[in-house]
């Protein structure tokens, strides 16, 4: 049982050009989200997180988006650059319990130059 | 701040032989997880430590896979006997309560 999807396997984009990468999830006590990416041969790393009781977060050109009622979230990189290119998970958690994270599948970004 | 050390980085056994794992995260972290990555897939949890206690482990096949932390510091996470469906990413991670992850770099291991 797949909790926390991501449906996109892959996605190109021209480099200055907007990434959208999406997250599905299916929990209704999930309440908090994580953006991680990962280079090859390195463990994920933080990119950004976002709270239930916010639908935006931004940090410089990374933006998340939740939309509670869909139970989805996307990461928008704008401007999408080369150094972008890797693979994006999101993972989602409910607070109220063990704060483990439940990952998806991820999305592998290439930026093209 | 130093980030989560986990060795070695890459491991080669033939199935059935055993392997086992190190951690040492981020000082100060109560919390450490071991995830495991097959290739394709996104990371999935085997076990959660608080401190030295284990409050998660309903994924871990605990037939063959064993972790502990000892002094709710370091970590190890062994196999035995290993099978090639094993082969995959094993990634450790620590956070202090109510925050996200830092992950090590993984251990890489290959079971042939």
């Amino acid at each position: 049982d797949q909790q926390v999807k991501q449906n996109s396997p892959s996605l190109s984009v021209q480099e200055g050009r907007i990434s959208i990468l999406n997250c599905d999830y299916t929990n209704s006590m999930f309440d908090y989200f994580l953006w991680y990416k990962k280079y090859p041969a390195e463990g994920p790393t933080f990119l950004i997180s976002i709270s239930s009781i916010k639908d935006k977060n931004e940090d410089g050109r990374f933006t998340v988006f939740l939309n509670k009622s869909a139970k989805h979230l996307s990461l928008h990189i704008v401007p999408s650059q080369p150094g972008d290119s890797a693979v994006y998970f999101c993972a989602a958690s409910a607070t109220s319990g063990t704060y483990k994270y439940i990952f998806g599948t991820g999305t592998r970004l290439k930026v093209l130059a | 701040e130093a980030g989560v050390a986990q060795s070695p980085r890459y491991k080669i056994i033939e199935k059935r032989q055993s392997v086992a794992f190190w951690c040492n995260p981020i000082s100060g972290h109560a919390t450490l997880y071991w995830y495991q990555q097959i290739l394709g897939q996104g990371p999935k949890l085997l076990i959660q430590f608080q401190n030295n206690g284990v409050v998660d482990d309903s994924q871990l096949p605990k037939d063959r896979f064993s972790a502990e932390r000892l002094k709710g510091v370091d970590s190890t996470l062994k196999i035995q006997p290993a099978k090639l469906e094993d082969s995959a990413v094993y990634l450790c991670a620590s956070s202090s309560l109510n925050y996200g992850y830092t992950f090590g770099s993984g251990t890489r291991l290959t079971v042939v």
